[in-house]
């Protein structure tokens, strides 16, 4: 069973900075281009960034520019999102997710996902 | 950005009735990249739809999605029990992703 699992979500005060990670198993890592999810309390979801099969490229919302850093190391099977000054409205479970096709363009939908990870932004 | 909008916000009806859940694009996608996914509380979402109209892996043949352009749909035949959750329409059709804000789908 492909199984994805989220870490590294917390209480965090605003301006700090914090990385999430996504381990990855029972599929081969390095064939797929993996998300970051992310819904706030009681709210939708939002697409946060997506980095291709071999970490070539990447790409954010908008939202998120400047502030989100995917990565992903394919040795280790693990996905990363850094995020830096973190914000009260960043409060949200964030989920990592695959895309569904093997080495494809950054374009198509999520197969799986893990079962998240909560970051709270609060002072 | 291409903005979706789903309708209703919230659709309440019996198991074994037939449900239809809209989503519109304000921008036309190309090559249908349009997707469905159901999301029950406290709980990841799943891919129930791809490329507007293709089940996902495992998906019972009751959940069908059409669609093109700007306008998709997708249907549940005959709801039963399990299928009462929210579903989210996304777009894939460029390397920027957007959700709609979802369908609440209510036993009634």
């Amino acid at each position: 069973q492909v199984q994805l699992v989220e870490s590294g979500g917390g209480v965090v005060q605003p301006g700090r900075s914090l990385r999430l990670s996504c381990a990855a198993s029972t599929f081969t890592f390095s064939n797929y281009a993996m998300h970051w999810v992310r819904q706030a309390p009681v709210k939708g979801l939002q697409w946060v960034a997506v980095i291709s099969y071999d970490g070539s490229n990447t790409y954010y919302a908008d939202s998120v520019k400047g502030r989100f850093t995917i990565s992903r190391d394919n040795s280790k099977n693990t996905l990363y999102l850094q995020i830096n000054s973190l914000r009260p409205e960043d409060t949200a479970v964030y989920y990592c997710a695959r895309d569904r096709l093997i080495r494809g363009p950054v374009v198509d939908a999520f197969d799986m996902w893990g079962q998240g990870t909560v970051v709270t932004v609060s002072s | 950005e291409n903005v979706l909008t789903q309708s209703p916000g919230a659709l309440s009806l019996s198991p074994g009735e037939r449900a239809t859940l809209s989503c519109r694009a304000s921008q036309g996608l190309s090559s249908s990249y349009l997707a469905w996914y159901q999301q029950k509380p406290g709980q990841a979402p799943r891919l129930l739809i791809y490329g507007a109209s293709n089940r996902a892996t495992g998906i019972p043949d009751r959940f069908s999605g059409s669609g093109s352009g700007t306008d998709f749909t997708l249907t549940i035949s005959r709801l039963e029990p399990e299928d009462f959750a929210v579903y989210y329409c996304q777009q894939y059709g460029s390397s920027q992703y957007s959700f709609g804000q979802g369908t609440k789908l209510e036993i009634k």
